[in-house]
Parts: C-alpha cells; structure tokens; sequence
C-alpha cells in the first residue's frame, strides 16, 4: 500500500545551522509533493510545493528538492531561527497522505 | 479575507452519541477537504467535496459522513461516536479540487469523546 514517512519525530539544531528534514515514499510515484508548517493548537500552513519535474525549488530560506529516483524529498531551512520551531508536515499526491510529522527545535 | 472557519472549536460528547462540525471555506474556494488529527496517526484523510460532490474519500468507517452545500460550507458527522473518535478535525478549503492545490487549514474542532 501506498506510504509516507518523515525521518524522524524530532529534530533538534542550534539557531543559525541548516535544518534538513526528510520525507521518503513507497510503492507510488507521486506527481507532486508539497510540505506544510504546523504550530500547537493551530491548522497546517501550505510552504511549498514541487512537481515532479522539478529537482529543486526555493522560498527565502525555504528549499526543497525532488528526487524520484530515490523517492524522496528534503526540505532545508537554511540560517535556522527559533521561530522556526515547529512541526513540518509532507505530503504527496495523488492522494492525500501526509506524513506524521517532525517536530523541528531550533535552539538559541 | 477571512481564513477557514470551524465551529465548534472544542466538543465533549460520550460514547454512542453522534455529532456534527461545520466548516466555512475562504470566499471563493470551491473545494472542502476533512482531517482527523491524533498523535498517533498524524493527519489523515476523510473526505473531499468539490462543488457539492464528493470527490475523494480516506479509509474511515462509514459512520463518518459529509456533504458539501451550495455556498461550499462542509459539514461532517459522526455517528455512534467511540472513544477512538477523539481528537483535532481539520477542515482545509482550496481553490480547486485535488491535493496539488495548496490547502488552507482552519483551526479544527478538537472533539472529546467520554
């Protein structure tokens, strides 16, 4: 069956370092694949989205990359902030399936 | 413009009831989709409605239920309430239909079932 899976539930780095977070999928090929921010007691944020066809795509200091040959997305955050402490969440369509989660703490 | 609105925002109910949130999409977007949000299971899906049509369904038993009305406002119900129901409901309004559509989340119905 189709799956998603984020590297891991949390993730700990010191303020001003990169934080890269993983999203792996198996047994489908997703057209497009999109990550969301989640803060405590409130509703996903939309960040970014990446076709298939795209290797790499960036936002301010927001980049993800694509690669279908290992089925995989990165999603960097580069001169992380303490602000930036949060739950991330991927999702790959063409289905609706998000990842569980990890849960970034950017340390000051 | 407003964002996504939910209401209720907290629910108690017990065991055997049955219950209905309501979700208010952003003016304009025709496409409603329904999450249920445990610390378990993360964010999964339950259901899509574009334009009063369902168009996409999770894998929920079919006690969950939804429609969609003509001003695109969702509801969702379920009935015979167990106490594995419980947790955060997210409502998510796009646009268009189909995940590749970036979804704006309201603040979800956190649901307690007793």
């Amino acid at each position: 069956s189709q799956k998603i899976e984020q590297n891991s539930e949390a993730l700990n780095i010191q303020e001003g370092k990169t934080a890269t977070l993983t999203c792996n999928y198996t047994n489908y090929s997703p057209a497009y694949l999109q990550w969301y921010r989640q803060d405590p007691g409130r509703g996903p944020v939309f960040l970014l989205l990446i076709r298939e066809n795209e290797k790499e795509k960036r936002k301010e200091r927001l980049k993800v990359t694509f690669d279908t040959t290992l089925k995989q997305s990165l999603f960097h955050i580069t001169a992380s902030q303490p602000a930036d402490s949060a739950t991330y969440l991927c999702v790959a369509g063409n289905q609706f399936y998000f990842g569980t989660g990890t849960s970034l703490t950017v340390i000051p | 413009k407003a964002g996504v609105t939910q209401t209720p925002r907290y629910l108690i109910k017990t065991r055997g009831q049955q219950v209905t949130l309501s979700c208010s999409p952003i003016s304009g977007h025709r496409s409603v989709s329904w999450y249920q949000q445990t610390p378990g299971q993360g964010l999964q899906f339950l259901f899509e409605y574009f334009s009063e049509t369902q168009r996409n369904k999770g894998n929920f038993p079919g006690r969950f239920s939804g429609r969609q009305f003509s001003n695109s406002r969702s509801e969702m119900n379920v009935s015979t309430l167990e106490l594995g129901d419980s947790a955060l409901y997210l409502c998510a309004s796009s646009l268009l239909a189909g995940v590749d559509n970036e979804q704006f989340f309201g603040p979800g119905t956190r649901l307690t079932v007793l």
